[in-house]
């Protein structure tokens, strides 16, 4: 089975921009979960997703969203840029509740926000 | 509130040597916990993993631990191999639940 794959892998955007991230999970898999990794603050659970429902979220802000497709393919929004966005955004997927069963992630996309 | 964390933030082995990574829980009701090891510039890695009602499991080279009576989690790296230099992140879990990962420990090795 192909892993999960996220594009684009690199992404420079300015502040007040918006970006949207995509996130294909390994095939079979419903749930799909979104986390923001810095150095800082390590892997911090921004929302989860499955059968498009947002069944999970995280203590980040509004601007931060996202939606999950009938094929369980997932995006993620993060709108009016902050310099603090800068991160290595992740995607994980696996096959019904990620902390019933193993969660695996994609190779992220690291997002730069000048 | 729930949390993981991990005794120590850093770990420098000897190659060939075993490593040893410590990770505490709170969360008495998580019945599931992962290892996962990341790699610069990849994402985590799913290493191994162990249910609450076993207290070890071994897989090539590792060995998870588990001490419900203390809250307690180890990974076990035998034979330390250069290839093993990452962080490594224990997570816990449970049924209907997201998961919740640890701080990480970078573990690194000596020639």
């Amino acid at each position: 089975k192909a892993g999960v794959t996220q594009t684009p892998r690199y992404l420079i955007k300015t502040r007040g921009q918006q970006v949207t991230l995509s996130c294909s999970p390994i095939s079979g898999h419903r749930s799909v979960s979104w986390y923001q990794q810095t150095p800082g603050q390590g892997l911090q659970f921004l929302f989860e997703y499955f059968s498009e429902t947002q069944r999970n979220k995280g203590n980040f802000p509004g601007r931060f969203s996202g939606r999950q497709f009938s094929n369980s393919r997932s995006e993620m929004n993060v709108s009016t840029l902050e310099l603090g966005d800068s991160a290595l955004y992740l995607c994980a997927s696996t096959t019904d509740y990620p902390g019933a069963d193993t969660q695996y992630f994609g190779p992220g996309t690291r997002l730069t926000v000048l | 509130g729930e949390s993981v964390g991990l005794h120590l933030p850093t770990l420098s082995v000897q190659e060939g040597d075993n490593s040893i990574i410590n990770c505490a829980y709170s969360n008495s009701a998580s019945d599931y916990f992962i290892w996962y090891k990341q790699e610069s510039g990849k994402g985590p890695q799913f290493i191994i993993d162990i249910r609450s009602n076993m207290d070890k499991r071994q897989g090539q080279r590792v060995t998870v631990l588990l001490n419900k009576t203390v809250k307690h989690l180890s990974l076990q790296i035998a034979a330390t191999q250069p290839g093993d230099s990452a962080v490594y992140f224990c997570a816990e879990g449970s049924s209907a639940s997201k998961i919740i990962f640890g701080s990480g420990t970078r573990l690194s090795i000596r020639p």
